[in-house]
């Protein structure tokens, strides 16, 4: 069985500074991770994917993300938010036939 | 390229009313498709998906029904709408069950049901 934790309901950043996203993975294989953006009443977008290949995965709007199997974790980073990047994530895991969602992090962006 | 399209953007029905929201996608041929729901505060349930024409799984027992009468085109219905019905609609694609590829969503149908 697969389960995606976010751990943090909501986080809170300022303009400018980093954004740490956290998502841990229970999975008894090695699984694909996605991360997912949705903007309010959008349909959801994907920002990036790890498929096995390189563990630090680089996606769309400056955001980036790093497989630790140690850790269990594929945490979403990026160095400098802006105010755009206010929106709802979600951590993925991908399971035999479809997706295991994370319950979603709101990411609110300051000035 | 591929593209996917889900309508209507919005619906308000009354309670016990009939419902279909329809899903289709243009550029690849038999993809797998689903539909989510999106409650507010309880992230995304997997409805129903489906890997071929006439081919539907239910993940979750409820009022609603799905079909599939062609290879790209994906429908979401149910006979009497309840209030619990409420909530935002996504359908999705995707070529390989999302291993690989991750899933494509629609822009959603955000639904109400009075």
């Amino acid at each position: 069985a697969q389960s995606v934790t976010q751990l943090d309901s909501h986080v809170s950043v300022s303009e400018g500074t980093p954004v740490l996203l956290r998502c841990n993975y229970s999975s008894s294989y090695s699984p694909s991770l996605f991360w997912y953006v949705q903007h309010p009443n959008k349909g959801l977008q994907l920002l990036l994917k790890y498929t096995s290949a390189a563990t630090l995965v680089k996606g769309i709007n400056g955001f980036e993300a790093e497989f630790k199997k140690s850790e269990t974790s594929f945490h979403l980073t990026k160095p400098s938010a802006h105010m755009s990047d206010a929106a709802e994530y979600f951590c993925v895991s991908s399971g035999y036939s479809t997706l295991t969602f994370g319950k979603g992090t709101m990411l609110l962006v300051s000035p | 390229s591929q593209t996917i399209h889900q309508w209507p953007a919005t619906l308000v029905q009354p309670v016990g009313s009939p419902l279909s929201l329809e899903c289709t996608v243009e550029g690849t041929s038999n993809p797998n498709l689903y539909w989510y729901r999106q409650a507010a505060g309880r992230g995304l349930q997997l409805l129903f998906y489906s890997v071929g024409i006439g081919q539907i799984s239910s993940e979750v027992p409820q009022n609603l029904s799905a079909s599939r009468p062609q290879d790209r085109q994906f429908i979401l219905s149910s006979k009497k709408l309840l209030l619990s019905d409420s909530g935002f609609y996504l359908c999705a694609w995707s070529r390989d069950q999302g291993r690989g590829y991750g899933y494509t969503f629609g822009s959603g149908t955000r639904l109400t049901v009075v």
